[in-house]
C-alpha cells in the first residue's frame, strides 16, 4: 500500500541549531514533492516545491533535497528560532493527476530557547 | 491573513441537520479542494474541482456534497452527518495547470462538531 511517512512525530531543537526533518514514501511515483507548515488551529502554509527531476531547492533558511532513488526528502531549517516551532508535512503530488496532493504523517518541532 | 476565506469558523450541528460551508478565493485559481484533518493527523483529501468540474472524489460518502458555482466559490453541503465526522475541514485553491499546479493555498479551516 501507498505510505508517506516522516520519521519523527516530535523534534525538538536548541535555538541556532539546524533542524533536519525527514519524509519517505513508498509505491508512490510522484511527480513532485512539497513541504508546508501549519500552526495549531490554521490551514497549511505551503513554504517549498521540488521536483522529480529537482536534487535540491532552497528558500532564505529552508533547503529540501528530493532522492527518487531512496524514495526520501530531507528538509533543513538553519539558524532555527522558536518561530519556527510548528508541525512540518510532506506531500506529494502524483504524476497520474497533478492536482492529487496526498500529505503525510507530520512531524512537530519545537525550537527551544 | 490567507487570501482562501472559509465559513463558518466554528459549526455545531446535530445528526439529522443540514448546513453547508463555504469556501472563496479571488486568486483566479481554477483548481479548489476540500480536505478533512481530525487532531493530531493530516489534511486527507476529499475532493478536487477543476474548471468547475468534479476531478476526483476519493471515495467520500454521499452525506457530504461538495458545488463549485463558480471558479472563485466552492461549497461542502453536510446532511445526516455521524459523530466521527467532527474535524477540520479546510478548503484549499491552486492553479490547475503549468508548474505551480499542486501548490495549495489554504483557508483557516472550519472546524465541525456533530452531536
Amino acid at each position: 500500500s501507498q505510505k508517506i511517512e516522516q520519521n519523527s512525530e516530535a523534534l525538538n531543537i536548541q535555538e541556532g541549531k539546524t533542524a533536519t526533518l525527514t519524509c519517505n514514501y513508498t509505491n508512490y511515483s510522484p511527480a513532485y514533492l512539497q513541504w508546508y507548515r501549519q500552526d495549531p488551529g490554521r490551514g497549511p502554509v505551503f513554504l517549498l516545491l521540488i521536483r522529480e527531476n529537482e536534487k535540491e531547492k532552497r528558500k532564505e533558511r529552508l533547503k529540501v533535497t528530493f532522492d527518487t532513488t531512496l524514495k526520501q526528502s530531507l528538509f533543513h531549517i538553519t539558524a532555527s528560532q522558536p518561530a519556527d516551532s510548528a508541525t512540518y508535512l510532506c506531500a506529494l503530488g502524483h504524476s497520474g493527476g497533478y492536482q492529487k496532493v496526498t500529505f503525510g504523517t507530520g512531524t512537530k518541532l519545537q525550537v527551544i530557547p | 491573513d490567507t487570501e482562501v476565506t472559509q465559513t463558518p469558523k466554528h459549526l455545531v450541528m446535530g445528526m439529522t441537520n443540514k448546513k453547508s460551508l463555504k469556501c472563496e478565493q479571488h486568486m483566479g485559481h481554477r483548481a479548489m479542494y476540500w480536505y478533512k484533518q481530525k487532531a493530531k493527523k493530516p489534511p486527507e483529501l476529499m475532493f478536487v474541482y477543476s474548471y468547475e468540474k468534479l476531478s476526483i472524489n476519493e471515495s467520500v460518502p454521499s452525506r457530504f456534497s461538495p458545488e463549485c458555482p463558480n471558479s472563485s466559490l466552492l461549497n461542502l453541503h453536510l446532511h445526516a452527518l455521524q459523530p466521527e465526522d467532527s474535524a477540520l475541514y479546510l478548503c484549499a485553491s491552486s492553479q490547475a495547470g503549468g508548474p505551480n499546479t499542486g501548490e495549495l493555498f489554504f483557508g483557516e479551516g472550519s472546524r465541525l462538531t456533530v452531536l
